[in-house]
């Protein structure tokens, strides 16, 4: 079993409709990230949080929510999907001690809005 | 800001042939520095992470090292396999373990049989 489980893998939506995707790791990691892909852009940041109580604004949140319903949960909310939230999103996570920063990554989520 | 570019976008080599890919980043403050692959269609796997403290760092056929001053990473493959083919992707965190990593956009690499 994967470390770092995203789900859905792949969902094709209307514009308009409220869109979660929701990411759960066994890494027993505190910091969780979001991120998305595009051709040409690369990877951009979303939003990070590094803990239950902790919720930070990455390069790119506008559109975009985020709920850390326990340590091992992370969701990704789009109230209201637009075309050009079409990506793919990834969810990683780190922890703080140790090799700090190492980020493992989940498969990502495929996301096409129509 | 903290800005990472790799060059070339897409290289291909033949099999067999050892290689270089290479990362930039524009503020030496860095805290460390990643190197990930990803298939198509797939999620990133960490192959090596480099404290600012460290010069290298080797993984099997993997060697990649840092050059704060110089604002440069590098990793090199040697005796490359078709099974290497993948975007290699190179990221920073800044100054300190509580900043997010930034990405640079990766060298696409085709190695031929």
């Amino acid at each position: 079993d994967a470390d770092v489980t995203q789900t859905p893998r792949n969902r094709i939506t209307k514009t308009g409709k409220r869109i979660m995707l929701e990411c759960s790791q066994t890494k027993g990691h505190d910091r969780m990230y979001w991120y998305r892909q595009d051709p040409g852009l690369g990877l951009r940041l979303i939003y990070y949080s590094f803990d239950v109580k902790d919720i930070n604004k990455g390069e790119i949140s506008d559109g975009y929510s985020v709920s850390r319903q326990a340590q091992a949960k992370f969701s990704l909310s789009l109230e209201s999907a637009i075309p050009n939230q079409t990506a793919l999103y990834f969810c990683a996570t780190s922890h703080r001690g140790g090799n700090t920063g190492e980020l493992f990554f989940g498969e990502g989520s495929r996301l096409t809005v129509l | 800001k903290q800005e990472v570019t790799q060059i070339p976008a897409a290289l291909s080599v033949p099999e067999g042939e050892n290689l270089v890919l290479n990362c930039s980043f524009t503020d030496s403050a860095i805290y460390n520095l990643q190197w990930f692959r990803q298939d198509p269609g797939k999620g990133l796997t960490s192959l090596l992470l480099i404290q600012s403290s460290q010069r290298e760092q080797t993984s099997g056929r993997l060697n990649a090292s840092l050059d704060k001053s110089s604002g440069r990473s590098t990793l090199y493959i040697a005796a490359s396999q078709p099974g290497d083919s993948a975007t290699y992707l190179c990221a920073v965190r800044t100054r300190s373990g509580n900043t997010p990593l930034v990405f640079g956009k990766g060298t696409r690499l085709s190695v031929i049989a």
